[in-house]
């Protein structure tokens, strides 16, 4: 069966550190990789989606990059933490399908709570 | 435990007809509750939100949905479904501080013409 680990679930950070989150994918080959993020107030924000090993696509500007090193590996980053980071990040997965389908189910990781300080 | 149950996996309704997603959830604190629909081409887009208030809540695309903290339900409802309307929906619980979200496991719905 196929299973998605997020680590860590709880990160506190001071400003202008780095930062490395990672997701990670068992049990199915090829699948769509997302990184969302929760901020207080607003809903889910899709932050970067990667449809194969180093195709990163960025959904919307911001202080993160996303990389892809391996087929079930997602990995979200910044050199620098900013305040406004702060937020629940959440990592999904989808299968393999050319780009994104209305239907597509999503599964997702449990999450990580990120506080920048 | 926190959990969000989505009982049903797939829906097949008819263009016109009415909808009824259920959503149940188990939450120690007071939930926030959240439904998204996986739209083409934008990931997951908000269709509404409860917080507090009014437990009928109105949201985007002529969407509702009815809070009942006797049931732990957070059904979401549409009058007459529309062929666009076909997509993967989720209910989530979780705060309003950008905190944890706790998603369901999504329901497929299909629309017949």
């Amino acid at each position: 069966s196929q299973t998605i680990h997020q680590w860590p679930a709880t990160l506190v950070q001071p400003v202008g550190s780095p930062l490395s989150l990672e997701c990670t994918v068992e049990g199915t080959s090829n699948p769509n990789l997302y990184w969302y993020r929760q901020a207080a107030g607003r809903g889910l924000q899709l932050l970067f989606y990667s449809v194969g090993i180093g195709q990163i696509s960025s959904e919307v500007p911001q202080n993160l990059s996303a990389s892809r090193p391996q087929d079930r590996q997602f990995i979200l980053s910044s050199k620098k933490l900013l305040l406004s980071d702060s937020g629940f990040y959440l990592c999904a997965w989808s299968a393999f399908s050319r780009g994104r389908k209305a239907n597509e189910k999503l599964f997702f990781g449990s999450g990580t709570q990120l506080s920048v300080l | 435990a926190q959990s969000v149950t989505q009982p049903d996996i797939h829906i097949t309704v008819s263009e016109g007809a009415s909808l009824e997603l259920r959503c149940n959830y188990s939450y120690g604190a007071t939930p926030y509750l959240f439904w998204y629909v996986q739209s083409p081409g934008q990931g997951l887009q908000l269709l509404l939100k409860y917080f507090s208030g009014d437990t009928l809540v109105q949201g985007i695309k002529g969407f509702e949905a009815e809070f009942k903290r006797s049931q732990s339900s957070f059904n979401l409802r549409k009058p007459s479904v529309h062929w666009s309307d076909a997509a993967e929906y989720f209910c989530a619980v979780g705060n309003n501080q950008g905190g944890k979200l706790i998603f369901g496991q999504g329901t497929e719905l299909s629309v017949k013409p």
